[in-house]
């Protein structure tokens, strides 16, 4: 499967837990987004990354959340000491060149729920 | 802060029927409108991705067109099957703003055999 790969599928977690997503692009692309999608809400933009870089982490809340594309591995959204209200389903995409007018490519998601 | 709408938020339509829902959008600093179709327990599928003013794109029994002057897309399916049935979202790429998608809550439609 080349698509976008993201693990895991479903993640339980205790308060003051951390929390960590993983995502692996689409074979070719080097562009990351992140979504998150709380209960009855849309899909909100988090961060934006390319390689070892993040472009855009402007839709990332200021404390606790953390995101990164190394060089060589998977992608990954880290958040420290969960809450509930970061229950959510959070999604990646994937692109290849980074622009407006390409298509996103989505994974599955990964549902976080915390106890 | 952008604000994309979709209307209707569901919708029934019986087999065979055509249909067609909305995305407006703010028309100022538009890049680009894209337009996914999710089904339960799946990832989003890109349908569209459309930038220019009367674009207008076509993929089997669905198309799609964009209005950038007064800020609204339209997504058209004819002779509507089971498998149609999904939550259709539309999303605005805007320069000036965050680099992500900014998204509609989606049109949920519902084909009812």
């Amino acid at each position: 499967n080349a698509g976008v790969m993201q693990n895991p599928r479903h993640l339980v977690r205790r308060r003051g837990q951390e929390a960590r997503l993983r995502c692996s692009p689409m074979k070719g692309h080097s562009h990351v987004y992140w979504y998150r999608q709380l209960p009855e809400e849309g899909l909100k933009f988090m961060v934006y990354l390319q390689k070892e870089n993040i472009i855009d982490e402007s839709g990332m809340p200021k404390e606790r959340f953390s995101a990164e594309f190394p060089k060589e591995g998977p992608s990954i959204l880290r958040i420290q000491q969960v809450v509930r209200g970061d229950s959510a389903a959070y999604f990646c995409a994937s692109s290849q060149d980074g622009l407006s007018n390409q298509p996103q490519h989505f994974g599955d998601g990964t549902r976080l729920s915390i106890l | 802060i952008l604000n994309v709408e979709q209307s209707p938020q569901s919708l029934h339509v019986q087999e065979g029927d055509s249909t067609n829902f909305t995305c407006s959008f703010p028309s100022s600093n538009f890049y680009a409108l894209h337009w996914y179709r999710w089904e339960t327990a799946k990832s989003p599928e890109a349908l569209f991705v459309m930038t220019l003013n009367g674009d207008e794109k076509k993929k089997g029994r669905i198309s799609a067109t964009l209005n950038t002057k007064e800020g609204y897309s339209y997504l058209y399916i004819k002779g509507s099957q089971p498998e149609d049935s999904a939550t259709y979202l539309c999303a605005m790429y805007s320069g000036g703003g965050a680099d992500g998608l900014t998204f509609g809550k989606g049109t949920h439609l519902i084909i009812q055999p």
